[in-house]
């Protein structure tokens, strides 16, 4: 049973460019979830998708955009990038169990993107 | 608002001693809890998690925590540390129902021989 993949595994950008993310959830779950962590920081949330909607959003700025595809993946864009926006972007997947009640996180590999 | 205090950015012990991490939370109603682990140029590995029945949870590894309302509290034990236990470690709080994870800055696990 696969768990969260996401690709790619390490990206360098320039400042203004725009990128996209990629994530493939466990095989059952629905949910997607994205989180940046920079560098010697936990992880915070930017946003999570389910039904292909967006569900719930951190305290992001619109830059940071996402999708969610019929068959759960998901993709995270962001555009203009600055220099702070280099970081770990981790991918986590869930399910919803009933009432909006929703199973653990588990968390992909990551994408670390650098931003020159 | 929820919030997440983790008490020691870095944490050494010697192999076989007692592994402590501190977790205290902020929340207006008892929140799900989470600790995770993440070794070097990894995503994030579930430790154990709480939501609900005993206070005590038993996670992979040898780890488990306490839940105690009274203090805020959800800090992680093992009774014997061993050299693979080296690594980052993140308390969690979520919403009672799940939805977005709010993180701790992260304990760093040191163990010497």
């Amino acid at each position: 049973d696969a768990g969260v993949t996401q690709s790619p595994t390490h990206l360098i950008k320039t400042r203004g460019q725009q990128v996209t993310l990629r994530c493939s959830p466990k095989s059952g779950h629905d949910t997607v979830s994205w989180y940046q962590q920079a560098l010697g920081q936990g992880p915070q949330f930017i946003f999570q998708y389910y039904e292909e909607e967006e569900r719930q959003r951190g305290n992001f700025p619109d830059r940071f955009s996402g999708h969610q595809f019929p068959n759960y993946s998901s993709e995270l864009n962001v555009n203009a990038l600055l220099l702070g926006d280099s970081a770990l972007y981790l991918c986590a997947s869930s399910f919803i169990v009933v009432a909006g009640d929703q199973e653990t996180q588990y968390f992909g590999p990551g994408t670390r993107l650098l931003v020159l | 608002a929820q919030s997440v205090t983790q008490l020691g950015s870095h944490v050494s012990v010697s192999e076989g001693a007692l592994v402590l991490l501190r977790c205290n939370y902020s929340s207006s109603v008892p929140p799900y809890l989470f600790w995770y682990v993440q070794y070097p140029n990894q995503g994030l590995q579930l430790l154990l998690k709480y939501t609900t029945g005993a206070t005590l949870v038993k996670g992979i590894n040898g780890f488990e925590a306490e839940f105690k309302k009274s203090e805020t509290s959800f800090h992680l034990t093992k009774p014997s540390a061993h050299m693979s236990d080296a690594a980052e470690y993140f308390c969690a709080v979520s919403a009672r129902g799940g939805g977005k994870l709010i993180f701790g800055q992260g304990t760093e696990l040191s163990v010497k021989p």
